[in-house]
């Protein structure tokens, strides 16, 4: 059975430094391309951040470019999301998803960790 | 950027009604369009993925069609379990980019 499980989200300030984790597990992780993907409250998705299977290749949204890193640890099976310099318009539940790439699809997704950026 | 345009952003509607939700793309995007289901508090949900295969496991009164900019979501017999907030997003090219949602509410 496909898992992930997000973890690492939280109260910071802004301007503030915050690292997520999405544990995969029940399928070859090293052969899926992966994305992050958040809502903030009672809004729509919009998707962050995408990188290959290798981790070679990837992509980001304009509006945390420069500020957020995608990465992964194919040994761990464990995807990640640095964000730095973090504003209030980043508040949001952070979803990892499997395949979710160009040309794909979203096949699985977390259950999401909360970002919450206030003072 | 590719923009993503659905309607409408809610609906009422009975059990056993069909409804239907619409998706435009702001360019073409040939058949690189997919179909989300979300509940409150939950993650999405991959309903139909290449504008009209079903996935695995979704029942059969969901269908989608459409290529180019313009696409739709078909609940053949609207039932209890699928009121829920319905996404397109394309996946043609980067940044990839959803619909603002259809919320599906019980009358």
């Amino acid at each position: 059975e496909v898992q992930l499980l997000e973890s690492g989200g939280g109260l910071v300030q802004p301007g503030g430094s915050l690292r997520l984790s999405c544990a995969a597990s029940g399928f070859t992780f090293s052969t899926s391309a992966m994305s992050w993907v958040r809502q903030a409250p009672g809004k729509g998705l919009e998707w962050v951040a995408a990188i290959s299977s290798s981790g070679g290749t990837t992509y980001s949204a304009d509006s945390v470019k420069g500020r957020f890193t995608i990465s992964r640890d194919n040994s761990k099976s464990t995807l990640y999301l640095q964000m730095n310099s973090l504003r209030a318009e980043d508040t949001a539940v952070y979803y990892c998803a499997k395949d979710f790439w160009s040309g794909y699809y979203g096949t699985y997704w977390g259950q999401g960790t909360l970002v919450t950026v206030s003072s | 950027d590719i923009q993503m345009t659905q309607s409408p952003s809610s609906l009422s509607a009975s059990v056993g009604d069909r409804v239907t939700i619409t998706c435009r793309a702001s360019q073409s995007i040939s058949s690189y369009l997919n179909w989300y289901q979300q509940k409150p508090g939950k993650a999405p949900k991959l309903l139909i993925y290449a504008a009209s295969s079903l996935r695995s496991g979704v029942p059969s009164r969901f269908s989608g069609s459409g290529s180019g900019p313009d696409f739709t979501l078909t609940i053949s017999s609207l039932q209890p379990d699928d009121f829920a907030t319905y996404y397109c997003q394309q996946s043609y090219s980067t940044p990839l980019t959803f619909g603002g949602g259809t919320k599906v509410e019980i009358k």
